[in-house]
Parts: C-alpha cells; structure tokens; sequence
C-alpha cells in the first residue's frame, strides 16, 4: 500500500520557538494532505487540509497564524507551530489522498512534539 | 454536525474470543466509513473500508458492517489474538466533503 512518513518522529522544544514536521507521500503524488493533531487517549481532530499549491484550509479554531501549512510539491506537506506553548504539546498525523476525491487517505505514523 | 461514538470505550478480553466493536454517527449521509487500527504512539492502519453502497466488507478475521440508514458500523473481530490489542478508531467521510470524523475509539486488550 502506499506509504506516508513523517519527520521528525519525536521532538522536544523550548516555549516560544517555532518547530516544523514534514510529511511525504513516498511512493505516489498526494494532491491533497491532511494535518490532525491528537491529545492523549482522545481521537483525532482535522486541524487543516492542503491541496498542493493552494492555501490550506483550515478548521474553525485553528490559528492558521500560529499553524502554518505548505504544500508546496505532490510529495511534501509541512506543518510549522510557531511561539510554541506547552499548550501545543501533542500527537500530529498527516494523512495524504492521491488525486481523485473517492482515494483512501494514508497516514503517517505521526510526530510527538513536547513544549518545554 | 456529524458526531461520531464508539461503544465500549475500552475492552478487556481473554485470546479466543470473538469481538464486536460499535460505531454510530448522527448524519447518514456519508460517502464511506473506515475502520483504522492505532498502536500507542504510533500513526493509523486503516483495516476495513465500506463505501455506502456497500453493506460488509471482509479482511481475514475481521469484518465490518454498515447500516447507513440507522447510522451504525460494527467491527467484528474473530478469534482475537493478543496481537489484536490497539485503539481501533472509526471515521467517516459526509458526501462532498473531504474530511473524516473521527470517533471517540475502542481501547482493546486481549490477554494471553
């Protein structure tokens, strides 16, 4: 099937810096990405959807100032949480869809981020 | 507003068992339904897709149905097998829309 990664897995940084996590399609052109964040023992929540050099959608709630998405090849989404707060310590999935609106949606394994 | 819920929230089970996992959504108009399984931090593994044509759909042990009409999903798993334990997580698509709704998730442990 195919194959969706995300880096970096795990990664611990200090309030008010900003991170970023990339996430790649490896083995098919992803048109449209999905980023989801998830907080312990509750389901995922779609933070936001990018087709492939268009802005991002986002939810309502999210702060696309502070969550940046670009989605700037068929292979690459990156989502950058600027000013961190330990508040934004979570689990983030991005699932990728190759090109018809009807495609199954594949999912990284996800990135850890702790605020410090 | 879609709203997606899982019964049992959690699950404890001897190995052998045969499982059933519920999932009901609040709007039936959906475009599919999928069965994910999640490790503890670990990304999603999608299992099972029914598209809302469809009533089953089968992968070895497991097996998923839906019944659109009353808003239901069951995930039916048999023999389950120590390996079986993960959260398994319920999502649909509405028509015309991209996004998935995420259910609240089944915990399940199957002890040897």
């Amino acid at each position: 099937g195919a194959v969706v990664s995300q880096h970096p897995s795990r990664v611990i940084c200090k309030s008010g810096t900003s991170v970023k996590i990339e996430c790649r399609s490896l083995d098919f052109q992803a048109t449209t990405m999905f980023w989801y964040r998830q907080f312990p023992k509750q389901s995922l929540m779609l933070m936001a959807t990018s087709n492939e050099g268009s802005k991002a959608t986002y939810e309502q709630g999210v702060e696309k100032d502070k969550f940046l998405i670009n989605h700037a090849s068929l292979t690459l989404s990156t989502l950058t949480v600027t000013s961190a707060h330990p508040e934004d310590s979570s689990f983030y999935i991005c699932s990728a869809r190759a090109g018809t609106s009807g495609g199954r949606q594949y999912f990284g394994p996800g990135t850890r981020l702790t605020v410090t | 507003k879609q709203e997606v819920t899982q019964i049992p929230a959690a699950l404890s089970v001897p190995e052998g068992e045969n499982l059933v996992l519920n999932c009901s959504f609040t709007d039936s108009a959906i475009y599919n339904l999928q069965w994910f399984r999640q490790d503890p931090g670990k990304g999603l593994t999608s299992l099972l897709l029914i598209q809302s044509s469809q009533r089953e759909q089968t992968s070895g042990r497991l097996n998923a149905s839906l019944d659109k009409s009353s808003g239901r999903s069951t995930l039916y798993i048999a023999a389950s097998q120590p390996g079986d334990s993960a959260t398994y997580l319920c999502a649909v698509r509405r028509v015309n829309t991209d996004k998935l709704i995420f259910g609240t998730g089944t915990r399940l442990q199957v002890f040897p």
